[in-house]
């Protein structure tokens, strides 16, 4: 199994340019979740989706777009960047069911928005 | 946001050492997890817990689930170099929906 796999692992964009960031599970979990990471602030749940088909909101939403059409995959979509969304990206799965909530998470995304 | 409480913020040991940090939230959680970061990477899951009370290890880890459901406890016995390290706590809320609470981390330094 590769686990969780995201890309790419960099990525430098200019602000009002779009880009999906990729995320894939070869798990076959239920859940998967987007999270940032910023200095000195932990790990912000972006947006979530508990099967395929299914998404919602996390903690700080606005600016991406979230879609689950497959189980496998998850792609976080940054619809015009800004300065401010520059941070470290993680992908992360997890069964879903009640004898697992172990959270795995993918090796990131370090985005840059000048 | 609501972010976990976890303490202390830093600290550099001596190889050897056994070092202790916490977490703790205003929350009842049902779920527990512990996670190592190393720089440039994605954390890494070391010990779930789930039940309060619950002690489980992982090598020289050990981590405890607070009998209070608000707190959580992780030990790391005889460190050594490879110890280094950002360890983050995550509560799973009870409150109904799936999101995970994570803590803003102990940052772990061992002196040769």
């Amino acid at each position: 199994n590769a686990g969780v796999t995201q890309t790419p692992k960099f990525q430098v964009l200019k602000t009002g340019q779009s880009m999906t960031l990729q995320c894939a599970q070869d798990m076959n979990h239920e859940y998967m979740s987007w999270y940032r990471q910023d200095p000195g602030m932990g790990l912000r749940l972006i947006h979530y989706s508990v099967g395929a088909g299914i998404t919602d909101q996390g903690e700080v939403p606005n600016g991406y777009n979230v879609s689950r059409s497959t189980t496998e995959d998850f792609p976080l979509r940054l619809l015009s960047a800004a300065p401010s969304q520059t941070s470290v990206y993680f992908c992360a799965s997890n069964p879903g069911t009640r004898a697992s909530y172990e959270q795995y998470f993918g090796p990131g995304t370090r985005l840059t928005v000048t | 946001g609501q972010q976990l409480n976890q303490s202390p913020q830093s600290m550099f040991i001596q190889e050897g050492e056994d070092v202790s940090m916490n977490c703790t939230s205003s929350s009842i959680f049902n779920t527990w997890l512990w996670y190592k970061q190393d720089p440039g990477e994605g954390p890494v899951l070391l010990i779930a817990l789930y039940k309060a009370g619950e002690l489980t290890s992982n090598g020289r880890l050990t981590a405890q689930f607070g009998i209070t459901r608000k707190d959580s406890f992780l030990n790391i016995s005889a460190s050594i170099p490879s110890d280094v390290g950002i360890y983050f706590c995550a509560g799973l809320s009870t409150s109904g929906t799936y999101k995970y609470i994570f803590g803003t981390g102990t940052r772990l330094k061992v002196l040769a």
